[in-house]
């Protein structure tokens, strides 16, 4: 079974300038998610997918953040403009949603690294 | 609201020997409990995860974890280390919320550091 991928692996850019990330869970899973990693400490959600409809947005940054998940597929998730402070790794996540809740397990993709300059 | 503590940042063993990692949680709610690794330049991988079944949880590549809830804890551990056991640990926990939210809350990390 394929697992989540994620690109690009890493990203550099300016400050103020903009960059999108892009996901494609396994197939399948119903639920997304996207969180952000900073160096030294746990990830952070930053948004959860059902299907193509927003869950949890509560802790995504939505003056400079937005993502979507056309169709209840693939995701990608958008910064613009970049801040030095979002120098962090994009994790991507997905489950199956299936398993009412208490044992759904979340399977994590690779990261894309960012770093804003 | 949910949180966990990692308690310590950072571990040290010799190859062999056993393996404790602390993990302290807060939750309002009947928990689920996961612990996952994160090897360099890797995403993060699943070892075990409690969901109010058997109190004792085995996972992957012999790691095992207790819930206790007196203690609010949820400590992992190995009875012996591996080398290609070092990497960073991750304690998350979720609160099960029939809003459909399923946000894991992970814990500050800890990196297990093996020595030959």
């Amino acid at each position: 079974e394929a697992g989540v991928a994620q690109s690009p692996r890493y990203k550099i850019i300016e400050k103020r300038q903009s960059v999108a990330f892009w996901c494609n869970p396994i197939s399948g899973h119903a639920t997304l998610y996207w969180y952000q990693q900073i160096l030294g400490q746990g990830p952070k959600l930053l948004i959860q997918f059902q299907n193509n409809g927003v869950v949890d947005d509560s802790q995504l940054p939505k003056d400079r953040f937005s993502a979507e998940r056309l169709k209840g597929v693939d995701s990608t998730l958008k910064i613009q403009p970049a801040k030095l402070e979002d120098s962090a790794v994009y994790l991507c996540a997905s489950s199956s949603g299936t398993s009412g809740g208490k044992g759904d397990t979340q399977y994590f993709g690779p990261g894309t690294r960012l770093t804003v300059l | 609201a949910q949180s966990v503590t990692q308690l310590d940042s950072h571990v040290s063993v010799s190859e062999g020997t056993p393996v404790l990692l602390r993990c302290n949680y807060s939750s309002s709610y009947s928990p689920s409990l996961f612990w996952y690794v994160q090897h360099p330049n890797k995403g993060l991988q699943l070892l075990l995860k409690y969901t109010s079944a058997a109190t004792l949880v085995k996972g992957i590549n012999g790691f095992e974890a207790e819930f206790k809830k007196s203690e609010t804890s949820f400590h992992l551990t190995k009875p012996s280390a591996h080398m290609s056991d070092a990497a960073e640990y991750f304690c998350a926990t979720r609160d099960y919320m029939d809003t459909g939210r399923r946000a894991l809350t992970f814990g500050s990390g800890t990196r297990l550091q093996v020595q030959p």
